[in-house]
């Protein structure tokens, strides 16, 4: 089992749709979760930092974390075609000791006009 | 306030060539952090440094090394360089003055093609 797996993706959705990506991960003493944005030929960009169970909100963007069932969501509403990208999810494992990430494989998002 | 900045964008090499990438941050951060990317694997820790005077190996260290040349800068070498090395090579820093604060910070990456 991957440490953490993103929904394999690519999603597509149309403009002013909720965009939901999910992502679950193995390790029960993970304490910090993350979402990346990465456009096409750029660097991962953070959006979305998660460290409770519950939901948290940033304009647009939910992250929602659900510790006992070892996932944690993004939901874009009223996406944009600017939204399209590749999104990243990152789990700071006590496996890995505290000061490394584990990043999900990506899921790439499509918002048609 | 520049964050994180990488050196060089854009490399060819040739089998066994040796280069060095750089990277500096001016947050005052205290771990940094390189990771290649390659299609369909995500993002791969190679080595990171948790704070200045220490490194240590991630996921994929083979055929690399680092230094932690002070608190700003981290440097990757390649010792010879191989096909398998091409890729996309981000570094990344993080402040790392408690547990929960695990939020990194990516510099632009550096294109590595190794022909």
């Amino acid at each position: 089992q991957k440490e953490v797996e993103q929904n394999s993706g690519p999603l597509s959705v149309p403009e002013g749709a909720i965009a939901s990506l999910n992502c679950t991960y193995s390790d029960r003493g993970s304490q910090s979760f993350f979402w990346y944005r990465q456009y096409s030929g750029k660097s991962p960009e953070l959006i979305m930092s998660i460290y409770s169970n519950g939901d948290k909100e940033d304009g647009r963007f939910t992250a929602q974390l659900n510790k006992a069932s070892q996932y944690v969501s993004l939901l874009i509403r009223d996406s944009q075609p600017s939204d399209s990208a590749t999104y990243l999810c990152a789990v700071n494992s006590r496996e890995t000791s505290g000061s490394r990430l584990t990043f999900g494989e990506g899921t790439q998002l499509t918002v048609n006009p | 306030n520049a964050g994180v900045t990488q050196t060089p964008k854009f490399q060819v090499l040739k089998t066994g060539q040796s280069m060095t990438l750089q990277c500096a941050q001016d947050m005052n951060h205290n771990s940094m952090y390189w990771y290649r990317q390659d299609p369909g694997m995500g993002l791969r820790l190679i080595y990171y440094s948790a704070s200045e005077g220490t490194t240590d190996k991630g996921e994929v260290p083979n055929g690399y090394n680092v230094s932690r040349l002070n608190k700003r800068e981290f440097s990757l070498r390649l010792e010879s360089a191989a096909p398998s090395q091409t890729s996309v090579y981000f570094c990344a820093s993080r402040l790392g003055l408690a547990e929960t604060y695990n939020e990194q910070f990516f510099g632009p990456g550096t294109r590595l093609t190794v022909l």
